[in-house]
């Protein structure tokens, strides 16, 4: 159980264009969805915490407007890299936590911008 | 500060042996402490588990200690084999929802 899966799993776009990653909950309803970014050879930083049918809350440094996240079910978030630049290539991974075991997220396999 | 510095940053060991990471922490009180093996490209992965009133978690071949009163927790493998090679973070969980997260150690297992 707690399966979280992310689509796509990597993708490669021209600069200047957007992205849409999905993130799901498999088995399980998620309450609260995070949103993550690792750079090579460091570890996951949070760029933001969306809990279902509200607005995301944004770590400080992270560009609301840049990375839209929209958790408009309990099993889907979606986070959309707007106006993609080299910079934005990363690993982007989101978690999952439930109603129940508020102490656990449960981590999707990460998708791989690549931004031309 | 909540800060978890981790060490070794890396580490080559053969594949055979066993080998322990060390997870430090400024993190309290805390809900519980996770070690993850996330394998390059992918997302983590728990291997364990504690609480602040747990010691000792074993899962397989690695088995996680946690001290409380110095604020240690150290991973160790046992009998390390080639998929074994992997980052290992530790994850301290605080009463809020914002994990804290180790900066990792990467594992080489070589033939």
């Amino acid at each position: 159980g707690a399966v979280v899966s992310q689509h796509p799993s990597w993708v490669i776009c021209k600069s200047g264009t957007s992205v849409k990653i999905e993130c799901r909950s498999l088995d399980f309803q998620a309450t609260t969805m995070f949103w993550y970014r690792q750079f090579p050879k460091q570890s996951l930083m949070l760029m933001a915490t969306s809990n279902e049918g509200s607005k995301a809350t944004y770590e400080q440094g992270v560009e609301k407007d840049k990375f839209l996240i929209n958790h408009a079910s309990l099993t889907l978030s979606t986070l959309t890299v707007t106006s993609a630049h080299p910079e934005d290539s990363s690993f982007y991974i989101c978690s999952a936590r439930g109603p129940i075991r508020t102490d656990t997220q449960y981590f999707g396999p990460g998708t791989r911008l690549t931004v031309l | 500060k909540n800060q978890v510095e981790q060490s070794p940053q890396s580490l080559i060991i053969l594949e055979g042996k066993n080998c322990t990471l060390q997870c430090n922490y400024t993190v309290s009180p805390f809900s519980n402490l996770r070690w993850y093996k996330q394998d390059t490209g992918r997302g983590p992965v728990s291997l364990t588990i504690m609480t602040f009133s747990e010691n000792t978690k074993s899962n397989g071949r690695y088995t996680a200690t946690l001290d409380a009163d110095t604020k240690q927790s150290s991973l160790h493998i046992t009998a390390s084999q080639l998929s074994d090679s992997a980052s290992y973070i530790c994850v301290v969980s605080p009463p809020s929802y914002k994990l804290i997260f180790g900066s990792g150690t990467r594992l080489l297992v070589r033939p």
